[in-house]
């Protein structure tokens, strides 16, 4: 069936280092993708968003890049802080088609390494 | 502040029992959804309303059921029939389907 999905479950990073984290998808009817970031116990919050007819957009301390040839989708943290330990979901729906929920991946935990 | 209020946070429950939780949003947001999330997997769309008065199974609608008579409410109810209901659901709005969605705090429920 078609999932969204990251490529690691868990990254740690040195606190000030940039931060990586994949999403490969296989439904090739997806144009609209999202990251949402979730701290523990708590729901999850908008990070930055990318349509498919762009392949790079920056937000503050954020970068989404997209690669539609090999449906893969990346986030970039530019100098992590502790603040960035958290969950990192990236989610993706076809919204031009009727089914156009939010599909999400298992997550990525971030642990930021002081 | 416009934002989205589940409740309650905590719930304990007893196997047999009916429980409902309660979202409430005034983000005058048309769609609203139901997620599940079990440790370490992505959430998991139970059902969802494009509409006041229009709601459609999602994924795991199973031992579920939901209302939406008001724009601003949908709740859920996680019957008896719900297998293994211990969960942290969470609840969402968006401006319109498919949209960004704005998310609850969540509400984790535990079966006894």
């Amino acid at each position: 069936g078609e999932s969204v999905g990251l490529h690691l479950p868990t990254l740690s990073v040195q606190e000030g280092d940039n931060s990586i984290i994949n999403c490969a998808y296989s439904n090739s009817a997806s144009d609209y993708f999202i990251w949402y970031k979730q701290e523990s116990g708590k729901g999850p919050q908008f990070i930055i968003d990318i349509r498919s007819n762009m392949d790079k957009r920056q937000g503050q301390r954020v970068t989404v890049l997209l690669n539609k040839t090999v449906k893969h989708l990346s986030l970039q943290i530019a100098a992590t802080q502790p603040g960035d330990s958290a969950v990192y979901f990236c989610a993706e729906t076809p919204i031009h088609s009727n089914d156009y929920k939010l599909s999400f991946g298992a997550g990525t935990t971030v642990t930021v390494r002081a | 502040d416009g934002g989205i209020t589940q409740s309650p946070k905590y719930l304990f429950r007893k196997e047999g029992q009916n429980v409902t939780l309660s979202c409430e949003q005034n983000l005058n947001h048309d769609a609203m959804y139901w997620y599940r999330q079990d440790p370490g997997q992505g959430l998991r769309l139970i059902y969802y309303s494009q509409i006041v008065n229009d709601f459609q199974k999602g994924d795991i609608a199973e031992g579920y059921s939901v209302s939406r008579e008001k724009k601003e409410s949908f709740p859920l109810t996680v019957t008896s029939a719900q297998k293994n209901p211990t969960a942290f659901y969470l609840c969402a709005s968006s401006i319109d389907p498919g949209g960004e969605l704005f998310f609850g705090e969540g509400s984790r429920l535990t079966v006894l």
